[in-house]
């Protein structure tokens, strides 16, 4: 149990639709990261959110954004839905100085 | 470009037994090294880590080790258990800008077999 809450657990979305993922740190933790884990690959680092503000982002295209708001809790937003995005998105917390990122359960996406 | 890179996707090994788990890395600047287990429909949960300036650390059944002039990390597990049997991944931090990110490998697969 690592006190970092994701929303929903599962979801189906059409191609070219729009989905928000919601995610709670755990408490005290004001870093927030965003991960894709593709079937049979490592988590994919999407983006990284400091006291509100993007402070780090992997290879992803614009479409893929998000939010931080005032309490640390993120939201993720994907536009124009792919078929690859179909995907577990996972979200991480830790402190500002931490080393170690701990993970809530994931949201499984599925594009069809 | 994977900085991070788990050669074997899977390992078998019998319980009570050791099992190495093997990680290269390709970026000098990595400061800080960890391992996550995952099992099915779970997140993946931390295990144990290391600093850059060290080079071996232990968590009961679990050791790490570095070397950073070979850029590899292993995690040694004794003796395994069925329960170990999961998902491993080794994962490296960086400074980037403004913070840091962590970059994980793609894992590797451990089935204990009673």
């Amino acid at each position: 149990e690592t006190g970092v809450t994701q929303s929903p657990t599962h979801l189906i979305k059409t191609r070219g639709q729009q989905v928000t993922l919601r995610c709670s740190s755990q408490s005290g933790h004001n870093t927030v990261s965003w991960y894709q884990q593709a079937l049979g690959q490592g988590p994919q680092f999407i983006f990284q959110y400091y006291r509100e503000e993007e402070n780090g982002r992997g290879n992803f295209p614009p479409r893929f954004s998000g939010l931080q708001f005032p309490n640390y809790s993120s939201e993720l937003n994907v536009n124009a839905l792919e078929l690859d995005d179909s995907a577990l998105y996972l979200c991480a917390s830790t402190t500002g100085a931490g080393n170690t990122i701990y993970f809530g359960e994931g949201s499984w996406l599925t594009v069809v | 470009d994977q900085q991070v890179k788990q050669n074997s996707p899977s390992l078998s090994v019998q319980e009570g037994r050791i099992s190495i788990l093997n990680c290269d890395y390709t970026n000098s600047m990595f400061d800080y090294f960890l391992w996550y287990k995952k099992y099915p429909a779970e997140g993946p949960t931390f295990l144990i880590s290391i600093s850059s300036i060290k080079d071996k650390n232990e968590d009961g059944r679990f050791t790490v080790f570095l070397n950073k002039s070979a850029k590899h990390l292993s995690l040694h597990i004794v003796p395994s258990q069925p329960g170990d049997s999961a998902v491993y991944f080794c994962a490296a931090r960086q400074e980037d800008t403004g913070g840091f990110k962590t970059i994980f490998g793609a894992g590797t697969r451990l089935f204990v077999k009673a």
